[in-house]
């Protein structure tokens, strides 16, 4: 059972365009939600972060955007760079749940130049 | 500044041959550990989990052990490795008194043949 899913699992856009990577959940005790990036053979980097009681978090060209009431999350990257070509993931963890955090099965970004 | 350190990089095992990979977190004391075991292309599973020295919690059982000898350091471990185990391992950290902001070491990649 996945408890986080990401759509689309592969992306491409062009250099400056807007990449729209998409996250639901099933879990409501879900209350933060962290993306990661993952670079080929490298762990993955805390890139931005949200907790459910916020709809939007904006950090430099990433924001994102929460909708509790359909659990859905979706994270805007603006002005997309060659460099941001990496896997994204979105994960969730419940207050109560301990140190669990439970991932989504990715989004492979890819920026053309 | 917290640096986290695995090792080895890489192995190449056998099946039926013992594992033992390392983790060690400097700059920061008394941080909540992870292990987070991750397929080729794949999502990210976490295993364990450890909130202080000698206390470890199993998330999934995949014929794994984990253990806190120190207060930086984390070790996983399995007697008779199985084709299954092969992958990319990953520590992470968090800061004890938030366990919500995980952060990442380097990986190691297993190969069993």
């Amino acid at each position: 059972q996945q408890q986080v899913r990401q759509s689309p699992q592969s992306l491409t856009v062009w250099e400056g365009e807007t990449a729209i990577l998409n996250c639901s959940y099933e879990d409501s005790t879900f209350n933060y939600f962290p993306w990661y990036q993952q670079f080929p053979g490298e762990g993955p980097a805390l890139l931005i972060s949200i907790s459910s009681v916020s709809d939007k978090k904006e950090d430099g060209r990433f924001t994102i955007f929460f909708n509790k009431r359909e659990k859905k999350l979706s994270l805007h990257i603006t002005d997309s760079q060659p460099g941001d070509s990496a896997t994204y993931f979105c994960a969730a963890s419940a207050r109560d749940a301990g140190a669990k955090l439970t991932f989504g099965g990715g989004t492979r970004l890819t920026v053309r130049p | 500044a917290q640096t986290i350190h695995q090792w080895p990089v890489a192995e190449i095992k056998a099946v039926g041959s013992p594992l033992s990979l390392g983790c060690t977190i400097k700059g920061k004391s008394s941080p909540n550990l992870y292990w987070y075991w991750q397929a080729t292309g794949g999502t990210l599973q976490q295993l364990f989990y450890s909130i202080t020295v000698g206390q470890v919690e199993s998330v999934v059982q995949l014929n794994l052990s984990a253990s806190r000898p120190k207060d930086d350091q984390f070790i996983l471990s399995t007697e008779k490795l199985l084709l299954s185990h092969s992958g990319f391992y990953l520590c992470a950290w968090s800061p004890g008194e938030s366990s919500y902001e995980q952060y990442f070491g380097p990986g190691t990649r297993l190969t069993v043949l």
